[in-house]
């Protein structure tokens, strides 16, 4: 079983739709990553989070520490959106390395 | 400031022949992580240098080794490349160790 699990692996929805993405940890963390990966391979970071909530836009992260779950939520999706969304922890005794999740793959369609 | 950059951004090499990979951080920031990207095998992390010192490494072969300058800039080395090469390299930089930012990567193709 994988440290860091995401659901859906994959996720095509309509413009304008409200999305969530899934992550899911089994190990001790000091901090969870969400990021995008555009096609052609760049990553952003989004949000770096250890507790509570954080909004940018149209973007929502929340995370819960004592359930080892994080949501990514996106308001009034929108063809941009589209994109890979990693979810990346920070183990408590990992010395900031990052456990990766395997990504959502989120297509919107006009 | 300028943000991660990496070199070169595409690169075709044969096997058995060797690549140097060169990642160059937001400026102030010590710590460089290097990341293999491939689409069987997802993100994986190499190593990560901190004030010229690598301070992790993952579970990679001997073939795969780095190095940090003085001024943070890092390099990756791959001695005798092999097709599973192939990949997407990334870099990302940090103030402290908590990689955030990340370079545009360097696509390794291996004939």
């Amino acid at each position: 079983k994988n440290e860091v699990e995401q659901s859906p692996q994959n996720l095509t929805a309509q413009e304008g739709e409200f999305i969530t993405i899934n992550c899911s940890y089994s190990v001790g963390i000091s901090a969870l990553h969400w990021l995008q990966q555009h096609p052609g391979g760049g990553i952003v970071s989004l949000f770096m989070l250890s507790s509570g909530k954080k909004k940018h836009g149209r973007l929502i992260a929340t995370i819960n520490i004592q359930e080892k779950h994080s949501s990514l939520h996106i308001t009034a999706s929108h063809p941009r959106d589209s994109a890979v969304y990693i979810c990346a922890v920070i183990g408590a005794s990992s010395n900031y390395q990052l456990i990766w999740g395997a990504g959502t793959k989120l297509i919107i369609k006009p | 400031k300028a943000g991660v950059t990496q070199t070169p951004r595409y690169l075709i090499k044969t096997r058995g022949q060797q690549v140097t990979l060169s990642c160059s951080p937001i400026s102030g920031h010590r710590s460089v992580s290097w990341y293999q990207q491939t689409p069987g095998q997802g993100l994986q992390f190499l190593f990560e240098y901190f004030s010229e010192t690598q301070r992790n490494k993952g579970n990679f072969p001997g073939r795969f080794s780095g190095r940090q300058f003085s001024n943070s800039r890092s390099e990756m080395n791959v001695s005798t490349l092999e097709l599973g090469d192939s990949a997407l390299y990334l870099c990302a930089s940090s103030l402290l160790g908590v990689a955030q930012y990340f370079g545009p990567g360097t696509r390794l193709t291996v004939t």
